[in-house]
């Protein structure tokens, strides 16, 4: 049962451009949300974080969205690089310590120069 | 700087054989440990998780085993692979006493015939 779930396997955008990811959780007791972002032949890293007490966290090129009614949140990447493309995991936690964080199945991103 | 370093690779195993896949982390002291499994079109399921020497919570019932002889050291087994068995497993560390940023090792692709 799928509790973080990422309905996009892929998304195709032009280098400049808005790529926007999605990412649909159903557990209410949710309280923290992260994004991975992993290349081939490597593990995945972080990229960035929010608190279910904000609904925007931003980070340069990077801003996460949050949006509890909904239980959804995105990552918006603005312009989209060529270095960007990867594929990106949502992963959402109910408390602090990361033993029950869980993840989506993951979007391809694939920026085109 | 901490650096996590996962092996091997990649392995190709015959069903029925046994496994090892080891995992270390350099630059810290007392890490949470985890072993994470992503199978084709899944999303990252959390496996083992250590948060000392000895000590292992098993998320999900199956046919692998983990272990932590030493506090930077994470070993997953298994005594009979099955064909269900294959994927790409991922070792993570996050700091110790909760924290729900996870640090990956680059994987390993196991692929069990």
């Amino acid at each position: 049962d799928q509790q973080v779930k990422q309905n996009s396997p892929s998304l195709s955008v032009q280098e400049g451009r808005i790529s926007i990811l999605n990412c649909d959780y159903t557990n209410s007791m949710f309280d923290y949300f992260l994004w991975y972002k992993k290349y081939p032949a490597e593990g995945p890293t972080f990229l960035i974080s929010i608190s279910s007490i904000k609904d925007k966290n931003e980070d340069g090129r990077f801003t996460v969205f949050l949006n509890k009614s909904a239980k959804h949140l995105s990552l918006h990447i603005v312009p989209s690089q060529p270095g960007d493309s990867a594929v990106y995991f949502c992963a959402a936690s109910g408390r602090v310590g990361a033993n029950n964080l869980f993840f989506g199945t993951g979007t391809r991103l694939t920026v085109i120069p | 700087s901490q650096t996590i370093h996962q092996w091997p690779a990649t392995l190709v195993q015959p069903v029925g054989s046994p496994l090892s896949l080891e995992c270390t982390v350099e630059g810290t002291s007392n890490p949470n440990l985890y072993w994470y499994r992503q199978a084709a079109g899944r999303g990252l399921q959390l496996l083992f998780y250590s948060v000392g020497i000895g000590q292992i919570s098993s998320e999900v019932p199956q046919n692998l085993s983990a272990s932590r002889p030493q506090d930077r050291q994470f070993i997953l087994s298994s005594k009979k692979l099955l064909l269900s068995d294959s994927g790409f497993y991922l070792c993570a560390w996050s700091v110790g006493g909760g924290a729900n940023v996870l640090t990956f090792g680059a994987g390993s692709r196991l692929t069990v015939l």
